[in-house]
């Protein structure tokens, strides 16, 4: 149970285009959704948490103009990378916040040219 | 969510035992102690998580201290498929928890 879907599982877009990466709760409604980036040889960080029907929150450093987060039904949750930048290329990973213990999607690595 | 310690690599020789400590002195009463890991490239996989017993279930032990201060997650019979990074981290165990991760220990499975 509990399993998360995240797509794609790896994506490379040129320099000012926009990416978005899905997150989907395959066997449970998720009204929270923790989204992370891992830069590489680095631990993961916490970016934004999305919550169903409302806005989502974003941790300090975090652009919420860049990272548009979407939670608009209880099954998936989006993060779309805007005007994407080399800097942005990273391993993003969701998880949903409505299960203890966190179960994790398999991560987007997006790579930016 | 309380901090923690963890060395930044250990070795471990396929078949033994793999011990991963792991240190969480300002934990409080009702923070529960996670063990994740994640392989290369993948998501963090959830391996087990204890309050205050020890705990085993099919992919590890959890041994927790009485103080509750320091833990060791055991791989009884490591495999090579068990070379990752190793997360500990104490949190709430409540729904809405976001987990905040260390750097965690490298585990390296020698054959």
């Amino acid at each position: 149970g509990a399993v998360v879907s995240q797509h794609p599982s790896w994506v490379i877009c040129k320099s000012g285009t926009s990416v978005k990466i899905e997150c989907r709760s395959l066997d449970f409604q998720a009204t929270t959704m923790f989204w992370y980036r891992q830069f590489p040889k680095q631990s993961l960080m916490l970016m934004a948490t999305s919550n169903e029907g409302s806005k989502a929150t974003y941790e300090q450093g975090v652009e919420k103009d860049k990272f548009l987060i979407n939670h608009a039904s209880l099954t998936l949750s989006t993060l779309t990378v805007t005007s994407a930048h080399p800097e942005d290329s990273s391993f993003y990973i969701c998880t949903s916040g409505d299960n203890s213990p966190l179960h994790f999607g398999n991560g987007t690595r997006l790579t930016v040219t | 969510d309380a901090k923690t310690t963890q060395p930044p690599s250990m070795d471990c020789a396929e078949g033994r035992a793999a011990n991963l400590p792991c240190n969480h002195s300002t934990i409080s009463g009702n923070e529960y102690v996670y063990w994740y890991r994640q392989i290369h490239s993948q998501g963090p996989q959830y391996i087990i998580h204890g309050l205050k017993n020890n705990e085993t279930n099919e992919m590890a032990s959890l041994i927790i201290t009485e103080d509750r201060k320091s833990s060791t997650l055991i791989l009884p019979h490591a495999t090579l498929r068990d070379t990752a990074v190793y997360y500990c981290i104490v949190s709430l165990r409540f729904g809405n928890e976001k987990l905040t991760f260390g750097t965690g220990t490298r585990l390296t499975i020698i054959p």
